[in-house]
């Protein structure tokens, strides 16, 4: 069946570095890839999407590019802020049947 | 925007009661879904339903029950709560025709 797999957390980081979250996929066909993130204390929020291969979502500084070759979408931030410090999923869903979720990996950024 | 509104924040409730865990969305959505969330397991989805009176089994449906009899509103039932369905609970909306979920608070549940 579909799955997702994503890195292992908690990923620390100091304000303004760098940041890589890696996810990569099992799927058949063709499906749309989605993060969400999680607040403390909050339910999840759609945070980007890419609906097809070498789309490339962005929100609020961060981005994801659908690379089919490689199953991948990886989420990157050139700068945080102690304000993303959160819970991120990815996932994915084929045609309009239910989300599949990642593990969630938790971003923790220090002043 | 669309909300998505979970009746309780916590909730604390004894081995063996019978609990009920309310959504409401106030944008029309066909589609609704629960799901818990553990440390670990990520989210995985209990039941989800796709129109009233309509449920389907998702990935861990056993102990629980769901009933959906206006559009709005979604309800998921433990029948006899357990100790390992200690979890936050999240319910989530979405159109039929669409990709994107909207998401409650989620209801963090104790069972004791």
């Amino acid at each position: 069946g579909d799955s997702v797999t994503q890195m292992e957390g908690p990923v620390t980081l100091s304000e303004e570095a760098f940041l890589t979250i890696n996810c990569t996929y099992t799927a058949t066909g063709y499906p749309s890839l989605f993060w969400y993130v999680q607040y403390p204390g909050e339910g999840l929020q759609l945070l980007l999407k890419a609906t097809k291969a070498d789309d490339k979502g962005s929100n609020k500084g961060f981005e994801a590019t659908y690379r089919k070759e490689t199953t991948s979408f990886h989420l990157e931030k050139g700068s945080v802020q102690v304000s993303d410090s959160a819970v991120y999923f990815c996932a994915l869903r084929r045609g309009f049947q239910k989300l599949v979720f990642g593990t969630g990996t938790r971003l923790l950024v220090s002043p | 925007d669309v909300k998505v509104t979970q009746s309780s924040r916590y909730l604390v409730k004894r081995t063996g009661e019978k609990v009920f865990l309310e959504c409401v969305q106030d944008m029309d959505h066909e589609n609704m879904f629960w799901y818990r969330q553990d440390p670990g397991l990520g989210l995985r989805l209990i039941y989800f339903s796709y129109d009233v009176k309509m449920k389907e089994k998702g990935d861990i449906p056993e102990g629980y029950s769901v009933s959906r009899e206006k559009k709005e509103r979604f309800s998921l039932i433990l029948e006899s709560a357990s100790t390992n369905q200690t979890s936050m609970y999240l319910c989530a909306s979405s159109l039929q025709q669409s990709y994107g979920y909207t998401f409650g608070s989620g209801t963090r549940l104790t069972v004791v």
